[in-house]
């Protein structure tokens, strides 16, 4: 079955840390996207990608990085510099960004980040 | 930002009833999305009406849009346990769409 799988599902990082959230799909998706979801709030654009060897910020990017090597493949690293990364983060993907307003974003299921 | 904001925040009905969630947004479009989170969990994708509809159905949800007042519902009828989720719409412009802090509905059996 096709879809975006995320992991992993907790991850628990200690002050100083840099961690990584995987995120791989196998919808043959162009383009790729990550959000970041806290208690009571919407969703947060952190970066997002529309093709291989390209990304673009999104409104909360600061202490984030990210890279697009394959097209299957869209981790996200937390580093250091985010101050407050407890949160739940979300990794979606859709056809193309110019179709994503035509077909919307397929999600994967969420990695919980908890700061120890 | 074209950012959705649904109304109300919190919806809490008893089983078989409808649900009803309301969506404003700033700027023309050219379709609006709904998607559902149950907790803990990602989103997914509902319906999605474009700009030149005014009312779409899909099993038990109906959705309308009226571009002159920049608004859309979604209504679930005969609404079920299984429904209590959070609910999110998505005003799309371009490339990318922005959601809301979401309806929270519980549905109470």
């Amino acid at each position: 079955d096709g879809g975006i799988t995320q992991s992993p599902k907790y991850l628990f990082r200690k002050e100083g840390q840099n961690v990584t959230l995987s995120c791989e799909q196998n919808l043959n998706h162009d383009a790729m996207y990550w959000y970041r979801q806290d208690p009571g709030q919407g969703l947060r654009l952190i970066y997002y990608s529309q093709i291989v060897n390209d990304f673009q910020k999104g409104d909360i990017a600061e202490g984030y990085s990210v890279s697009r090597e394959k097209k299957e493949s869209f981790p996200l690293t937390v580093t250091s510099a985010q101050k407050n990364p407890t949160a739940f983060y979300l990794c979606a993907s859709s056809h193309t960004a110019s179709l994503t307003g035509t077909y919307g974003y397929t999600f994967g299921s969420g990695t919980r980040l908890t700061v120890v | 930002s074209q950012q959705g904001e649904e109304d109300p925040q919190a919806l809490s009905i008893q089983e078989g009833e409808n649900a009803t969630m309301n969506c404003s947004y700033k700027t023309s479009i050219n379709n609006l999305q709904w998607y559902r989170q149950n907790s803990g969990r990602g989103l997914v994708h509902l319906i999605l009406i474009r700009s030149n509809e005014r009312e779409k159905h899909s099993g038990r949800l109906r959705v309308t849009l009226d571009t002159s007042k920049k608004s859309s519902s979604l209504l679930i009828t005969a609404s079920r346990a299984a429904d209590t989720a959070s609910y999110f719409c998505a005003p799309v412009t371009g490339n990318q769409f922005y959601f809301g802090t979401g309806t929270s509905l519980t549905v109470i059996p």
